[in-house]
């Protein structure tokens, strides 16, 4: 199986700042990478595919960048509809598997 | 406008079968192009792939769950739907379907997800 590792856990955050997500696959999974974003109670939003394809409709302050093992999610200006944890998930296996998960939380 | 729907026993009992299903609307399943999947998040928990079906009825399961895992598709109903056999508690999820698309050099990725049905194994 690919292990998908995200940091960090969790962080705070107000709004404006530059928030950075980093994810690491435990082998290299090309550009095979989706970020999604999820709040409370909802299913999950993807916001970037293939590593840095941002997704119709999702604002331009979110992007991805990375390929092979290390990969980013950064929303260059936080807003307070951000809010929420962000998983990311390779589907460069034929065993799809996601992150832990990053919750950014209120400063 | 694309919109999937699940619906299903809210509770089973343990070793019982879970079922649910999805039913699409603004998409014709058979349309092709298109794979359909679940995937389910255990309470305060992060999110496990369960498996996929392409509209040519081909699937893909997580290895961990394949033995007790079917993913069909009744297009007549434009629905896809899934049964996990031998129900225990680590199966009670939130359990979500999702539409498949695919980037550049078949990058696949979840578009289009429904709002989730929330199962419980439990006696």
């Amino acid at each position: 199986d690919i292990q998908m590792t995200q940091s960090p856990p969790s962080l705070s955050a107000s709004v404006g700042d530059r928030v950075t997500i980093t994810c690491r696959a435990s082998q290299s999974i090309s550009n095979y990478l989706n970020w999604y974003q999820q709040k409370p109670g909802e299913a999950p939003k993807v916001l970037i595919y293939a590593a840095s394809s941002l997704q119709s409709g999702v604002p331009s302050r979110f992007s991805g960048s990375g390929s092979g093992t290390d990969f980013t999610l950064t929303i260059s200006s936080l807003q307070p509809e951000d809010f929420a944890t962000y998983y990311c998930q390779q589907s460069y296996s034929t065993l799809w598997t996601f992150g832990q998960g990053t919750k950014v939380e209120i400063k | 406008q694309l919109q999937l729907q699940e619906s299903g026993s809210g509770l089973v009992k343990p070793s019982q079968t879970l079922s649910l299903t999805c039913t699409v609307s603004g998409e014709s399943i058979s349309s092709g192009g298109h794979s359909w999947s679940w995937i389910r998040q255990p309470p305060g928990k992060g999110l496990e792939w369960i498996g996929y079906i392409y509209h040519t009825a081909s699937t893909s399961y997580n290895p961990s769950l394949k033995s007790r895992v079917t993913i069909s598709v009744d297009r007549s109903k434009n629905q896809f739907s899934l049964k996990l056999s031998s129900a225990t508690a680590a199966d009670t999820a939130v359990y979500y379907c999702a539409r498949v698309n695919s980037g550049l050099y078949s990058s696949y990725y979840m578009d289009v997800w429904g709002k989730g049905s929330t199962v419980t194994v439990s006696s």
